[in-house]
């Protein structure tokens, strides 16, 4: 069935740098387009960055922009979200969704914690 | 930025009841390409969320019929026909026409 597994979150300090995977099964992943949503502890959902199914197209959040780098491995059916620079306020559960219909977020994963925190 | 503005904030519904979530955009959601994408998701507690309603009315796979989405323009509404204690939990609407997507603040819908 289709999964999403998030990895790679964990507690760093501010300033620090973190990066998170995000392992995609079955679904053609190379055909599909990716997003990064997160979770402030408590709070609504905010909307991170987005890859086109091949990468050549990446959008970021204002929050994130210059701090934050999407990226995928096709052939290895993983979606990538390299932090630097983080602040407290980046912490949050990372989630990451695929889309299907043609619109964004159809299927999530479980989500992975980062803390940031001196 | 687009806005997205959900009312109520609080949803407190009797069981076998109808609810209604409205969302307004500060901007019309319908893209170059002639579709409106706005988005529905449930999150129940302790869950990861779910989407439930794509492009404004198109249910998602398992989504059982008491959910409907509605709108157009800049005016949106999920209904869930008749509330089922399984529906607790916090919805959101979510565009995804303009850059940067945004999502609405969130109903929490409970129970009375």
């Amino acid at each position: 069935q289709v999964q999403l597994v998030e990895s790679g979150g964990g507690l760093v300090k501010p300033g620090g740098s973190l990066r998170l995977s995000c392992a995609a099964s079955g679904f053609t992943f190379s055909a599909c387009y990716m997003t990064w949503i997160r979770q402030a502890p408590g709070k609504g959902l905010e909307w991170v960055s987005y890859i086109s199914n091949t990468g050549s197209a990446t959008y970021y959040a204002d929050s994130v922009m210059g701090r934050f780098t999407i990226s995928r491995d096709n052939a290895k059916n993983s979606l990538y979200l390299e932090m630097n620079s983080l602040r407290a306020e980046d912490t949050a559960v990372y989630y990451c969704a695929r889309d299907n219909g043609g619109a964004a977020a159809a299927v999530w994963g479980q989500g992975t914690l980062v803390t940031v925190s001196s | 930025d687009v806005v997205m503005t959900q009312s109520p904030l609080s949803l407190p519904v009797t069981l076998g009841q109808p609810a209604s979530i409205s969302c307004r955009s500060s901007q019309s959601l319908v893209h170059s390409d002639g579709n409106t994408y706005l988005q529905w998701f449930q999150q129940r507690p302790g869950q990861s969320p779910r989407r439930l309603i794509y492009k404004a009315s198109n249910r998602d796979s398992g989504v059982p019929d008491r959910f409907s989405g509605s709108g157009s323009g800049t005016d949106f509404t999920l209904k869930i026909s008749r509330v089922e204690a399984e529906d607790v939990g916090v919805y959101y609407c979510m565009q995804t026409t303009h850059w940067p997507w945004t999502f609405g603040q969130g109903t929490k819908v409970e129970i009375k």
